[in-house]
């Protein structure tokens, strides 16, 4: 299995500009999940999944747009971006209903907003 | 919702010694708490974790302790090694069927050869 991956690894955008951040997990979890990560601010939730078709907001999701049309992709989409959204992006995905509540983590992407 | 705070922030200790660090945690109805380790320029890995029917668990070199009482639980890293720096995050998870997690703000444990 290659569990969770991320693409791109790098980005640069310049203010306004839209992207996708791309997630896709192998391990057929129901639970898939997007979080940024700032110096000294641990990992922030921005939007989550609990299956295809469902989506809901976590603590930090303005400028973020989510979607889940397959149980294996979850992508991050910043429609105009800002310099406040250069961060560290890390997409997670885990199986729900089984009690392990553990949480596998993509590689992350670095993002920066000039 | 959830507030979780993680201290201290950076960690220094020589190789061979102990390294504690300390967490809290706001909600009296989460359950689940796990660490993470993250090296540079990954993502997190989960390390060990504890449930709140456990005070404490141990795996190796790591341990973590759990006070439900006082609303606070402690990774402990015996032996440390140059290997083991990296940065550090607990978590909690919060009641509710997407059981979210909630970290810490991280710690960044240097061990000295």
């Amino acid at each position: 299995n290659a569990g969770v991956t991320q693409t791109p690894k790098f980005q640069v955008l310049k203010t306004g500009q839209s992207m996708t951040l791309q997630c896709a997990q192998d391990m057929n979890h129901e639970y898939m999940s997007w979080y940024r990560q700032d110096p000294g601010m641990g990992l922030r939730l921005i939007h989550y999944s609990v299956g295809a078709g469902i989506t809901d907001q976590g603590e930090v999701p303005n400028g973020y747009n989510v979607s889940r049309s397959t149980t294996e992709d979850f992508p991050l989409r910043l429609l105009s971006a800002a310099p406040s959204q250069t961060s560290v992006y890390f997409c997670a995905s885990k199986r729900l209903g089984d009690g392990t509540d553990t949480q596998y983590f993509g590689p992350g992407t670095r993002l920066t907003v000039l | 919702g959830e507030n979780v705070e993680q201290h201290p922030s950076t960690l220094s200790v020589q190789e061979g010694d102990s390294a504690v660090i300390k967490c809290t945690y706001s909600d009296s109805a989460s359950n689940y708490f796990p660490w993470y380790k993250q090296e540079l320029g990954k993502g997190p890995q989960l390390i060990i974790d504890i449930r709140s029917n456990v005070g404490e668990k141990k795996d190796q070199r790591i341990a973590v302790t759990l006070n439900k009482t006082a609303k606070h639980f402690s990774l402990h890293i015996t032996e440390t090694q140059p290997e083991d720096s990296a940065v550090y995050f607990c978590a909690a998870v919060s009641s509710g069927s997407a059981r979210q997690l909630t970290f810490g703000s991280g710690t960044q444990l240097t061990v000295l050869p």
